[in-house]
């Protein structure tokens, strides 16, 4: 069964770096078949996808967070990665990672998550 | 404020059926086929309940089904039991630059 799992700090500092790696165990992220996404939920709130990336190295991201997202994977260690910049406390949410699968179209549905992980922005 | 518009609750009782709409525009519920629902308990992940408007993935109970008409896309659930409560999203591909928008989410709670 594929499992996603999220690790990270769990406090950033306003104006700093948010990093976060997803590690996928139970499959490879090296299928032509699939995405693999960032999704985060502020406590109390609705979802918002941040971005999606391809092992090949294929991006999108959520206009709104452009500017400051970077996402990459690594095929060697089954892993993908978020960097968000200049972070505020606005963006105190839970992480997920996702897997993402491939529509005729574009990346279609979420259909494996994480267990999410908490990260708070706080001097 | 979400892409996709849904009704911050809505109710029933055991056995009785409900049905969850998502509205969106001709860029994204109703110009594609890629609409999906999720299923989120309190303190958990989001699971997939529904993908492309109506198919269900494999161990999701057939009580749960999708449709859409227009710009509009529904989730039922019929059958109503106590594990049901939960908030449910859906989702869509939009032809939009941000390709993935959610609604903003519908709090079931089963009386």
């Amino acid at each position: 069964q594929l499992q996603l799992q999220e690790s990270g700090p769990g406090l950033v500092k306003p104006s700093e770096t948010l990093p976060l790696t997803c590690t996928v165990s139970g499959g490879s992220i090296s299928s032509s078949y699939y995405y693999w996404a960032w999704i985060r939920q502020p406590p109390g709130k609705g979802l918002e996808w941040i971005g999606s990336i391809y092992y090949g190295g294929n991006t999108y991201y959520n206009p709104s967070l452009r500017s400051r997202v970077t996402i990459s994977v690594d095929t060697s260690r089954n892993q993908f990665s978020l960097k968000l910049n200049s972070v505020t406390a606005a963006e105190t949410a839970i992480y997920y990672c996702a897997r993402h699968t491939l529509s005729k179209v574009a990346p279609d549905y979420f259909d494996f998550w994480g267990q999410g992980t908490l990260v708070t922005v706080s001097s | 404020q979400s892409a996709l518009t849904q009704p911050a609750s809505v109710s029933g009782s055991p056995g009785q059926s409900i049905t969850i709409s998502c509205t969106g525009t001709s860029s994204d519920v109703g110009g594609y086929n890629y609409v999906s629902w999720y299923q989120q308990h309190p303190g958990k992940a989001p699971k997939l309940m529904i993908y492309d408007v109506s198919n269900r993935p494999s161990g999701v109970s057939n009580r749960f089904s999708g449709s859409k008409s227009g710009n509009t896309a529904s989730l039922t659930i019929s059958g109503l039991q106590d594990e049901d409560e939960a908030a449910y999203y859906c989702s869509s591909h939009t032809s939009s630059s941000t390709l993935v928008v959610f609604g903003g989410g519908t709090k079931l709670t089963v009386l």
